[in-house]
């Protein structure tokens, strides 16, 4: 089966400045997650959807940062304005039930 | 909330000996404990995972083993090779939260010396 596919591979961004990361998860996944994974530490959840709702957004800077899932299908995270502290590789997972999350490969996000 | 430390950060094998990595969780009532594995710049990719419901599970040079007493669980790879170079992360569900949420631990970089 297709994996997860995720874009772009890489940005680079001013400060204050804003990027839009996109997702499609495996075909028949409900559940889509985002997650930011700061060099050195392990994936943080950002935003969960199951379908086109939103599950849990309680660790989303919600000032700056938004994702949407219109469709319950394709999501977009995006981050205006942007900080330093925003770079890290952002990270697109989905799963189906209460099966494993599979991640995609991630977008690369450098803050200048 | 659920909290997951792990241990070492780093650790370093001779090729063939065994690689030990060890996790404590802070929810009592955390039910799934999964292993994903991370090459440099790929993504992470679960190697094996363990419900609260078995004491042990293993994957040919993979095991993992869950003390729910303690609130710890443990990775061990076994004839470790070149190829189990990569960072590696513990994962538990916390308690009052959908079934498919998950916590990273912080990571333990293996390598593997030829």
């Amino acid at each position: 089966e297709a994996g997860v596919a995720q874009s772009p591979r890489y940005k680079i961004i001013e400060k204050r400045q804003s990027v839009a990361f996109w997702c499609n998860p495996i075909s028949g996944h409900a559940t889509l997650y985002w997650y930011q994974q700061i060099l050195g530490q392990g994936p943080k959840l950002l935003i969960q959807f199951q379908n086109n709702g939103v599950v849990d957004d309680s660790q989303l800077p919600k000032d700056r940062f938004s994702a949407e899932r219109l469709k319950g299908v394709d999501s977009t995270l995006k981050i205006q304005p942007a900080k330093l502290e925003d770079s890290a590789v952002y990270l697109c997972a989905s799963s189906w039930g209460n099966q494993p999350q599979h991640f995609g490969d991630g977008t690369r996000l450098s803050i200048l | 909330g659920e909290n997951v430390e792990q241990h070492p950060s780093t650790l370093s094998v001779q090729e063939g000996d065994s690689a030990v990595i060890k996790c404590t969780y802070s929810d009592s009532a955390s039910n799934y404990f999964p292993w994903y594995k991370q090459e440099l710049g790929k993504r992470p990719q679960l190697i094996i995972d363990i419900r609260s419901n078995v004491g042990e599970k293993k994957d040919q040079r993979i095991a993992v083993t869950l003390n729910k007493t303690a609130k710890h669980f443990s990775l061990h790879i076994t004839e470790t090779q070149p190829e189990d170079s990569a960072v590696y992360f513990c994962a538990a569900t916390p308690r009052y939260s959908s079934a498919s949420k998950i916590i990273f631990g912080s990571g333990t970089r293996l390598s593997i010396r030829p």
